[in-house]
């Protein structure tokens, strides 16, 4: 069974710092997808990034940097000099690459950042 | 860029009568849908897998015949709340897996429903 674990439930940071919000995976599949999505407070998911598994690569996206290792089965999600429109719940997600269309996702519980001015 | 619409955004109804959601994909054809469920501040919880011309598949737990789920065309999906009550009050939303793109999924904007 696939399981994603996000330890941390509440992060509160300043205006400007730097925040890593933390994920960790479970899955018995070779290949599969990671991903990162916000949602912010009016509810609409929005999509922040799909990684490969085959694809170790680090990724960074103008202030949005990820660090998939897969060693210690890890996809973690840094914003660098964070703003008050970060502010959002963060799920990291899992899906397999075997069933193409039905291919499921599962979700962590959320990480909800608040960064304050 | 792929786009699913799901309406109504909100909804308000009295307990014991049946609420309609409809996700529509607009700008491809979405062979599987997906709809979860989502209480106040806990994650995604899947709920079914809907493919077109076909029964849904529910996940364990989930009452079939309180949530029926219709997926008649390649574009159109619905999940019917019937006789509704406050605890089933939640966030609803749907997601379509569009093969060979990048994002991989795409959800429409959730539904918020309120049984009174």
């Amino acid at each position: 069974a696939q399981k994603v674990t996000q330890a941390q439930t509440e992060i509160s940071v300043v205006e400007k710092e730097d925040v890593t919000l933390d994920c960790v995976y479970e899955t018995r599949d070779t290949t599969y997808y990671l991903f990162w999505y916000k949602q912010p407070p009016s509810g609409e998911l929005v999509f922040l990034i799909r990684r490969n598994s085959f694809d170790e690569q680090n990724e960074i996206s103008g202030r949005y940097s990820w660090n998939f290792q897969k060693s210690t089965s890890s996809f973690n999600f840094t914003i660098t000099a964070s703003q008050v429109v970060d502010s959002a719940v963060y799920f990291c997600a899992l899906s397999d690459a075997r069933g193409g269309a039905n291919s499921k996702l599962t979700f962590g519980k959320g990480i909800t950042l608040s960064v304050r001015p | 860029g792929a786009v699913v619409s799901q309406h109504p955004s909100w909804v308000i109804c009295k307990s014991g009568t049946s609420v309609k959601i409809e996700c529509r994909s607009l700008d491809f054809q979405a062979t599987t849908m997906f709809w979860y469920r989502q209480f106040p501040k806990q994650s995604l919880m899947l709920m079914a897998t809907s493919n077109e011309g076909s029964k849904a598949t529910y996940e364990q737990g989930v009452e079939k015949d309180k949530f029926l789920i219709n997926h008649a065309s390649l574009t159109l999906s619905t999940l019917t709340v019937t006789s509704a009550h406050p605890e089933d009050s939640s966030f609803y939303i749907c997601s379509a897996r569009r093969t060979g793109s990048t994002v991989g999924y795409t959800f429409g904007s959730g539904t918020r429903l309120t049984v009174v």
